[in-house]
């Protein structure tokens, strides 16, 4: 299967600990993004990549999340000092640069903070 | 700014019925409009989508949906429910702002459909 693909697709940890989350996208699509998704609600967009570049980070990515693509393949979003209202569903998505919006998303690492 | 609404957070039909899922939108821009499904413990899954071309447009595994620009609507309808379309769907607006080279893509809180046997 030539999918998205996120690791680990479960992650439990304790408040205050760091977690960092992998995402290896479809391999010719260059465009890869984050979102963030909590029950009862729509993914949010977090970042978005093209190629390593990050070209986009939304108010909601505070300064403890970091993410990174260096290069230009996968990706890993990192957390730091993790809070409970960290608890969420991640997801990653990649498309190719000439179909913007038209993103193929992985699975999502399920993030509980306890 | 762009926002979308989805005006049923569950709904629950019969195998074998209709199936209408609505949504509505707001923006500024001349947007693109999406339908996704997300299958429980599997990742989202484009269903279709409308980009300015034919306002009906033909998605996967039967579905449809119209653009209605005097409506400010996208709604997704089936003519006939099957137990493997329970699942969630989203609706999902996308503006390009192509002279700050950016894009906006906002996701409805999406529909949760229940198919009874």
């Amino acid at each position: 299967d030539t999918g998205v693909s996120q690791d680990p697709r479960h992650k439990i940890t304790k408040r205050g600990q760091n977690v960092t989350f992998r995402c290896d996208p479809i391999s010719e699509h260059n465009r890869l993004y984050w979102y963030r998704q909590t029950l009862g609600q729509g993914p949010e967009f977090l970042t978005y990549f093209q190629n390593e570049a990050q070209l986009e980070k939304s108010r909601l990515l505070s300064d403890r999340f970091s993410a990174e693509r260096p290069k230009g393949s996968f990706s890993t979003l990192e957390i730091q000092r993790t809070e409970q209202g960290d608890s969420a569903m991640y997801l990653c998505a990649s498309s190719p640069g000439t179909h913007e919006a038209e993103q193929y998303f992985g699975p999502g690492t399920r993030l509980t903070v306890t | 700014a762009q926002s979308v609404t989805q005006l049923d957070s569950h709904v629950s039909v019969s195998e074998g019925t209709p199936v209408l899922l609505r949504c509505n939108y707001s923006s500024s821009y001349s947007p693109s409009l999406f339908w996704y499904v997300q299958h429980p413990n599997k990742g989202l899954q484009l269903l279709l989508k409308y980009t300015s071309a034919a306002t009906l447009v033909k998605g996967i595994n039967g579905f449809e949906a119209e653009f209605k620009k005097s409506e400010t609507s996208f709604h997704l309808t089936k003519p006939s429910a099957h137990m493997s379309d329970a699942a969630e769907y989203f609706c999902v607006v996308y503006t390009l702002y192509s002279g700050a080279g950016s894009y906006q893509l906002t996701f409805g809180k999406g529909t949760k459909l229940s198919v009874i046997p």
